[in-house]
């Protein structure tokens, strides 16, 4: 079983609609949980992070933290072209081992106008 | 300044050949990180330097040579590398080594070994 876990999309949303993304987990003890987008050919861009169980809120963007269910999630709300890249789910799977992310495999969103 | 900035962008290199990455940053971060990714797939880990000391090595190859001169700079020393080396190579810092920080990346040097 891979340690974070993505579907790989494509996630195909028309423009305006909610684009949801899920990650799951392996490590019952992982503490803080990012989400990361990259455009092709670019590096990752950190936009979401959240600690604690339920929702957090920025701008467009909700992410959903369950640690009984060992997932997080991801929404965009009223999606735009621009966010058409992938979203990479990253987990600090140990506490112990200090800042290190592991990633998922990401899920490529595609937002068709 | 909030970037994480490598040299050079782009770097063609043959398999006998001796060349470095450079990453610079400024944020007053102490913790910066060496990732590879192959097109399509997922950064993976290949070292950690905390406080200017390594502390997490993936197994990375002996080709591979990591060096942080001081809290500011990472470099990635190259050395008979192979094709299959052939990657994005992200240099990323954080504020320490706690787990509850982010990475910045930096926008990464595209390495093709011929």
């Amino acid at each position: 079983q891979k340690e974070v876990e993505q579907n790989s999309g494509p996630l195909s949303v028309p423009e305006g609609a909610i684009a949801s993304l899920n990650c799951t987990y392996s490590d019952r003890v992982s503490q803080s949980f990012f989400w990361y987008r990259q455009y092709s050919g670019k590096s990752p861009e950190l936009i979401m992070s959240i600690y604690s169980n339920g929702d957090k809120e920025d701008g467009r963007f909700t992410a959903q933290l369950n640690k009984a269910s060992q997932y997080v999630s991801l929404l965009i709300r009223d999606s735009q072209p621009s966010d058409s890249a992938t979203y990479l789910c990253a987990v600090n799977p140990i506490k112990a081992a200090g800042n290190k992310l592991t990633f998922g495999g990401g899920t490529r969103v595609l937002v068709k106008p | 300044d909030t970037e994480v900035t490598q040299t050079p962008k782009h770097l063609v290199m043959g398999m006998t050949n001796k060349k470095s990455l450079k990453c610079e940053q400024h944020m007053g971060h102490r913790a910066m990180y060496w990732y590879k990714q192959k097109a399509k797939k997922p950064p993976e880990l290949m070292f950690v330097y905390s406080y200017e000391k390594l502390s997490i090595n993936e197994s990375v190859p002996s080709r591979f040579s990591p060096e942080c001169p001081n809290s500011s700079l990472l470099n990635l020393h190259l050395h008979a590398l192979q094709p299959e080396d052939s990657a994005l190579y992200l240099c990323a810092s954080s504020q320490g080594r706690e787990e509850n920080y982010g990475y910045t990346f930096g926008s990464g040097t595209r390495l093709t070994v011929v």
